[in-house]
Order: structure tokens, then C-alpha cells, then sequence
């Protein structure tokens, strides 16, 4: 079953309003969370890394006044889109890594974000 | 710095056919290498991985990769191509010091009957 659950799996909304996407880890604490983007026909691309209790790391070219990050609980880091606008229309995926030895990420179910 | 490099933005196969996807890395340190498998509007499924050990490494639904690096690949591969295979594969190594990871492009594999 699924060990990353992200919410919600779709969402519409207008321009300028702001939208929060969830991310939970399901069985495991995860101190760090990573958010993807990921434009249609393409890779993925790291937004910025959530920190449990600290600030995240926003990677270059990255707004973080735009796409705010929360790492509030051990399970629990939210993305909030503020402002919306058509071009961050997007997918936008979570993952968190579970043990540290392998490197291994789970990914959540992501979350497609249509900007009218 | 890491990066991965997937070779075929699409590929197409008989039903019944060999799948090859290939992959090519670059990083400065012993990678961990992924591959991943995404279907339409949902995240992304773990199929195999390599960390350190025997370098060919068997995945699920059939699927396996073997680590050369001598040619810093790590080509996924099937026998027989199934209609479910159909979907997109991300080549992935292991990339920031907090564990994330870096993507290949993708590429798209389809299953013709």
C-alpha cells in the first residue's frame, strides 16, 4: 500500500486565489520531504526540500514567497501555491525518503493544478 | 554534479517483444541508481534499484537493470513486453546531500498488440 499519501489528487481554481497540497507520510516519520514539478511531456524537477521544524531549501529559480512550504509534523509537509496564475498550472509530486540507507524515494500520488 | 541522461524519448514494442530503456549517469561519487515507472496522472512506482552489490538487480513486473560502470549505464530491460507495460520510465540517481534525487527526461514506452 501506499506510504506517501498527497491530497488532493486534483484541483481547480482561479487565477490569483491560493492552493495548499498535502503531503503525508503514511508509516514512517520522514524529517524531510521533496517536492517535484513536473510540466507535461517532461522530467521531474526539484522545487525545494522540506524540513521538519527548520526552513526548506528552495532550488534555484524557485519563488519562495510563491510556492510556500510548511514541514509542520513529522508526517505532514504542505505546498501552498499563492497567487495563483495559469503558468503553475503543473503537476506537482511529494516524496519523502524511508531509511537511509538506500536512498530510496516514495512518491505520493501527486497532485494536478489547473490555473483558470 | 549528478545527471542522467535517457536515451529515447519514446519507444514502441511489440506485445511479446524485448524492452530495452537506456540510461546513462554522471556522478562524482558511487551512485544509487533508480528506475521508476509513472502511469498517466499518478506519482511514481519504485521498480528496481542498485545500490552496492551484485549489479544486476531484478525489479518487479519482470523488469531488471544491470550497473556498468565501466559505461556508467544502467539500462532497464524486460524479456517479453506485456499491453500494461505501457507507461513512462524515469531513470533516477541519487543527487543533493539531503537525499533527493535527479531525473532522466523520461521516456515513454508503448506496447503495439
Amino acid at each position: 500500500g501506499a506510504v506517501v499519501s498527497q491530497h488532493p489528487s486534483w484541483v481547480i481554481c482561479k487565477s490569483g486565489t491560493s492552493v495548499k497540497i498535502e503531503c503525508r507520510s503514511l508509516d514512517f516519520q520522514a524529517t524531510t520531504m521533496f517536492w517535484y514539478r513536473q510540466f507535461p511531456k517532461q522530467s521531474l524537477m526539484l522545487m525545494a526540500t522540506s524540513n521538519e521544524g527548520s526552513k526548506a531549501t528552495y532550488e534555484q529559480g524557485v519563488e519562495k514567497d510563491k510556492f510556500l512550504i510548511n514541514h509542520a509534523s513529522l508526517t505532514l509537509s504542505t505546498l501552498t501555491v499563492t497567487s495563483a496564475h495559469p503558468e503553475d498550472s503543473s503537476f506537482y509530486i511529494c516524496s519523502a525518503p524511508k531509511g537511509l540507507v538506500t536512498g530510496e524515494l516514495f512518491f505520493g500520488e501527486g497532485s494536478r493544478l489547473t490555473v483558470l | 554534479a549528478q545527471s542522467v541522461t535517457q536515451l529515447g524519448s519514446h519507444v514502441s514494442v511489440s506485445e511479446g517483444a524485448l524492452v530495452l530503456l537506456r540510461c546513462n549517469y554522471s556522478s562524482s561519487v558511487p551512485p544509487y541508481l533508480f528506475w521508476y515507472v509513472q502511469y498517466p496522472n499518478q506519482g511514481l512506482q519504485l521498480l528496481l534499484k542498485y545500490t552496492t552489490g551484485a549489479t544486476l538487480v531484478k525489479g518487479i513486473n519482470g523488469f531488471e537493470a544491470e550497473f556498468k560502470k565501466s559505461e556508467t549505464s544502467f539500462h532497464l530491460t524486460k524479456p517479453s513486453a506485456h499491453m500494461s507495460d505501457a507507461a513512462e520510465y524515469f531513470c533516477a540517481v541519487t543527487g543533493g546531500s539531503q537525499g533527493n534525487l535527479i531525473f532522466g527526461k523520461g521516456t515513454k514506452l508503448s506496447v503495439k498488440p
